[in-house]
């Protein structure tokens, strides 16, 4: 079984540039998740897609961060404009349902703001 | 609000020592709990979870007991290995929140030959 794919796995911008991150879940998994990890940190929820209807974007800065799940499969996480604290590691996961206990993480995209 | 606390790394070990790592939670009702390890480079992986009072979480020779009346999921091995140096998060899942999961800060393992 393939994995979550995410790209790129690194990335380095400037403040106040524009970023987005995609996600490519694991085949027939419904409920996807973006979660942020800050160095030093356990990662924070974002947002979660439960197929391409949101369940709970309470984290999400929506001044800056937008997301987005086209046809209930691929995402893309979007930051305009970045801020030096937006510097962390996006993390995305899916799994089969909602209440399910196995989420499947993605290796992550690195980003840094400079 | 919930929230999970674990100890401060980084936890140094030789070769074969045994593995402590205390994760305490504060949650309404009975949440599931769960233990992630990531190894350099990579992903987040479950590494055992437990879904209710009692219940113990095993794999690959870790073990974990949900208290309750500790509210702690603390993280055992009996013989640690080279190969299990990696950062652990303690996470909880709670009830009726759509299946999000709460962290704790990670701790860093370091295990030296």
């Amino acid at each position: 079984e393939a994995g979550v794919a995410q790209s790129p796995r690194y990335k380095i911008i400037e403040k106040r540039q524009s970023v987005a991150f995609w996600c490519n879940p694991i085949s027939g998994h419904a409920t996807l998740y973006w979660y942020q990890q800050i160095l030093g940190q356990g990662p924070k929820l974002l947002i979660q897609f439960q197929n391409n209807g949101v369940v709970d974007d309470s984290q999400l800065p929506k001044d800056r961060f937008s997301a987005e799940r086209l046809k209930g499969v691929d995402s893309t996480l979007k930051i305009q404009p970045a801020k030096l604290e937006d510097s962390a590691v996006y993390l995305c996961a899916s799994s089969l349902e909602r209440q399910n206990y196995g989420y499947t993480f993605g290796s992550g995209t690195r980003l840094t703001v400079v | 609000g919930d929230s999970v606390t674990q100890m401060e790394g980084p936890v140094t070990l030789s070769e074969e020592a045994f593995l402590t790592i205390n994760c305490t939670y504060t949650a309404t009702g009975y949440p599931s709990l769960f233990w992630y390890v990531q190894y350099p480079g990579e992903g987040l992986q479950l590494l055992l979870k437990a879904t209710k009072a009692d219940d113990k979480g095993s794999n690959k020779g870790f073990e974990a007991t949900y208290r309750k009346e500790t509210t702690s999921f603390h993280l055992e091995k009996g013989s640690v290995q080279v190969s299990d140096s990696a950062v652990y998060f303690c996470a909880l899942k709670p009830l009726n929140q759509g299946g999000k999961l709460i962290f704790g800060q990670g701790t860093e393992l370091s295990v030296k030959p």
